[in-house]
């Protein structure tokens, strides 16, 4: 059971340069998130999605885009990147519930040059 | 609004030492509180979590948190530090304020254990 997968795990980018960082889950969640982690600041919520076909803005949406075509899969796009998103992308699953636990994958450490 | 403070961004302990990292959370709804870790390079594991069941809620390897309701916070305790452990700690907060049921994470404490 591979849980969440994360691909790439690492990526240089130029300022103004595009990407796409793909999330896979296999536990059929209907709850998946994009964090980015910076030194001293823990995770923040950038989007998330409560099932196929949605999305909404979390904490720090600006300069991302998302979106959640198949259940299991949640991508996260960088259109023009900027040296201020260099930092380490964690992408969670979770049931939903109010007590269930979010499942995390490896991360991917982004630096924009 | 909910958020979480972790009281210190860094703790050392020796080995064989007890270990404790603080947690306060605020939140408006009766929260979900959890604590995860994070080895260096690695994704987060969940250590424990808190959902109403019982005030004293024990976690993998050692460690056990409370939930002090008058206090508002889940301290993260263990008996005897290990080498093992030294990583980074998140208290995190759920509660139902959006259909999002976001986490809310806090700013992380990193462990640190002398030989």
């Amino acid at each position: 059971n591979a849980g969440v997968t994360q691909t790439p795990k690492f990526r240089v980018l130029k300022t103004g340069q595009s990407m796409t960082l793909l999330c896979a889950q296999d536990m059929n969640h209907e709850y998946m998130y994009w964090y980015r982690q910076d030194p001293g600041m823990g995770l923040r919520l950038i989007h998330y999605s409560v099932g196929e076909g949605t999305t909404a803005k979390g904490e720090v949406p600006d300069g991302y885009n998302v979106s959640r075509l198949k259940k299991q899969n949640f991508l996260l796009g960088l259109e023009s990147a900027a040296p201020s998103q260099t930092s380490v992308y964690f992408c969670a699953s979770s049931k939903g519930g109010l007590n269930t636990e979010a499942f995390f994958g490896q991360g991917t450490r982004l630096t924009v040059v | 609004a909910q958020s979480v403070t972790q009281l210190d961004s860094h703790v050392s302990v020796s080995e064989g030492t007890p270990v404790l990292l603080r947690c306060n959370y605020s939140s408006s709804y009766s929260p979900s509180l959890f604590w995860y870790v994070q080895h260096p390079n690695k994704g987060l594991q969940l250590l424990l979590k808190y959902t109403s069941a019982a005030t004293l809620v024990k976690g993998i390897n050692g460690f056990e948190a409370e939930f002090k309701k008058s206090e508002t916070s889940f301290h993260l305790t263990k008996p005897s530090a290990h080498m093992s452990d030294a990583a980074e700690y998140f208290c995190v907060v759920r509660s139902r304020l959006n259909e999002g049921n976001m986490l809310t994470f806090g700013g992380g404490t990193r462990l640190m254990v002398k030989p």
